[in-house]
Parts: C-alpha cells; structure tokens; sequence
C-alpha cells in the first residue's frame, strides 16, 4: 500500500535561511510524488512534482525536491526562506495506474523574521 | 483559470442535521475527491469518483455518503451530522492518469453544535 512519511510535524525557522521538509514514501512499485502548499485560509496548490527521469525537480517560488529511491525519501528544499512562504507543506504519492493520492500529515514551516 | 469551486466556505450546522457540501469543477475532469483535514492527520480521503454515478469509499467514509449525478459536481452529504464531524472539507479534481496535478478548492470549514 502507498504510504507517505512526514517526519517534522512543525519547522520553525529564520528568514533567508536554508529550509529542509522531510517526506519518505512506502511503495513497492513506482511512484509520483507531489508537494503541496497550503497558504492560510486556502485550499492546496502544486508546489512541485517528480514523475520520471531527473532526480531533481524544481517548483514553484523556488523549491526544489530530490527523488532519493534508495533512501525511498522526496525531501523539500529552499535556499533562502521568505516570510511568504510561511504555510502547511503537504507530501503527497500516487501509484502508477491508481487514482487515489495519499498525503502525508503535513509539516507547518514558520519563517521568523 | 481552472477552478474548483466549493458552496461555502464557512458552515455551521446543528447536531443530527443533514448536511449536503458542494463541489464543482469546470475542467472536464473525470477523478473527484472529498477529504477532511484536521491538524495533526493531513488530508484523509473520505470518498472519490472516477465517473459519473461511479464511486468509490476513501480511507474514512463511515457518516458520509457522496453523489455524481453530472460530472463537474461532487457532492459530500452528512446523513445526520455529528460533532466528530467538525472539521475542514476540501474537494479536489484531476485528470484521468496517475501523473496529474490535483486542483483544490477553497475548503468548507464546518462546525457541528
């Protein structure tokens, strides 16, 4: 069964520093992996997904992510933080030739000024 | 701009009331989705649809049951709502195929008295 793991419930951290989410998936089949962001009062919007081919994928407003298949991780990664992008991270997985997605339970990224 | 559109954004019912949550969409998409979110727990899928009149149970549908009589509207009905039930409901859409972008709603914070 698909699973998705977020290891840090909470990341609080200073603005331009570097930021790392942590996500590992479960599958033993391929997988897509997606993050999502959820600003405050909004509904989820895609940050990034990998689907094949390169390991690195890069998103929007800056993010990027590294497919690690022998760690079975998807870790979300900025260099440089801004308090905008203070909101709810989502982890999320999907089987090849499944519909159904499974998310992680989140990780709230607070940016202190 | 693609759009999924949920009825309400705040919703405040009393216990054993039914309750009906609306969701629709406006890009043709076969797959929709309903799930709760609470802190803590993520996105749990409640109920999918894959097609019109066609369903199937998510993760949590005890107390929920849904309706796609048209394919851009998904509706989530609380038969007799329940405290248990307060919680924040997003729909989402994509595509048929594994590989594509989710669209959420706004969520429909809802609160059982």
């Amino acid at each position: 069964a698909q699973s998705v793991t977020q290891l840090d419930s909470q990341v609080p951290v200073f603005e331009e520093a570097p930021v790392e989410l942590r996500c590992n998936y479960s599958s033993s089949v391929s997988v897509y992996l997606f993050w999502y962001v959820q600003y405050p009062n909004q509904g989820l919007q895609l940050l990034l997904k990998y689907l094949s081919g390169s390991t690195l994928v890069k998103g929007i407003n800056g993010f990027e992510a590294e497919f690690n298949k022998s760690q079975t991780s998807f870790h979300l990664r900025k260099p440089s933080v801004h308090i905008s992008d203070t909101a709810e991270y989502f982890c999320a997985s999907i089987g090849t030739g499944a519909n159904n997605l499974f998310f992680g339970t989140g990780t709230r990224l607070t940016v202190i000024p | 701009d693609v759009k999924v559109t949920q009825s309400s954004r705040y919703l405040v019912k009393r216990t054993g009331e039914k309750v009906f949550l609306e969701c629709v969409q406006d890009m043709d998409h076969e797959n929709m989705f309903w799930y709760r979110q609470d802190p803590g727990l993520g996105l749990r899928l409640i109920y999918f649809s894959y097609d019109v009149k066609m369903k199937e149970k998510g993760d949590i549908p005890e107390g929920y049951s849904v309706s796609r009589e048209k394919k851009e509207r998904f509706s989530l009905i609380l038969e007799s709502a329940s405290t248990n039930q307060t919680s924040m409901y997003l729909c989402a859409s994509t595509q048929g195929g594994a590989s594509t972008e989710a669209f959420f709603g706004q969520g429909t914070r809802l609160t059982v008295v």
